[in-house]
């Protein structure tokens, strides 16, 4: 197994513009989880997905974000308005349930709105 | 909801001393206690783990110790290493809440060579 994919690694683009990140599960892996990492607030849980179910979305910054699982091996995460403060690296992380089994990440995107 | 703390936020460490990183956690239903590094411009890698009904485990020069009543947990690093360093998150994760896996603000670990 190739691991947890995402793409794209980097993306810049512009104030106001629609941005989506995406998210490959390992096989098998039923939780789903979407981070952001920046300097002042570390690793931030932004929502998590159990069987494809949104379990808790409370870490989303705002209505401007939202994330799918259209199927049990795919998400996306989607940012509409971006803003400069949005930029940060975002990662996916896949997992099987259960609360005591390692989680894996992905390669993370790198995000730079301008 | 789970809130885990950590300290300290750096640490600058001689090469082949100890390196001991600090957590605490909020919810006492928390069961999974993972610790991640992350090396620069890299995902986070899980190092070692612990479960509750666990007070200590140890992989070679890494261990990790858990206080179920004080609800906190310690990550040890015996022999340091420049390859040791890194940025080093703990985690504390509840299967009550369907495995919501929370971190700490991480660690900055400097070895000096």
């Amino acid at each position: 197994d190739a691991g947890v994919i995402q793409s794209p690694r980097h993306e810049v683009t512009e104030m106001g513009q629609e941005v989506t990140l995406r998210c490959k599960l390992i096989s098998g892996h039923n939780s789903l989880f979407w981070y952001r990492q920046t300097m002042m607030r570390g690793l931030e849980l932004l929502i998590y997905f159990n069987n494809n179910v949104p379990i808790d979305d409370s870490g989303m910054p705002e209505d401007r974000f939202s994330a799918k699982m259209p199927n049990a091996s795919f998400s996306t995460l989607k940012i509409q308005p971006s803003e400069p403060r949005d930029s940060a690296v975002y990662f996916c992380a896949s997992s099987i349930q259960g609360g005591d089994t390692e989680a894996f990440f992905g390669q993370g995107t790198r995000l730079t709105v301008v | 909801g789970e809130n885990v703390e950590q300290h300290p936020s750096t640490l600058s460490v001689q090469e082949g001393d100890s390196a001991v990183i600090k957590c605490t956690y909020s919810d006492s239903a928390s069961n999974y206690f993972p610790w991640y590094k992350q090396e620069l411009g890299k995902r986070p890698q899980l190092i070692i783990d612990i479960r509750s009904n666990v007070g200590e485990k140890k992989d070679q020069r890494i261990a990790v110790t858990l206080n179920k009543t004080a609800k906190h947990f310690s990550l040890h690093i015996t022999e340091t290493q420049p390859e040791d360093s890194a940025v080093y998150f703990c985690a504390a994760s509840t299967s009550k809440d369907g495995n919501k896996l929370v971190f700490g603000a991480g660690t900055i670990l400097r070895v000096k060579s």
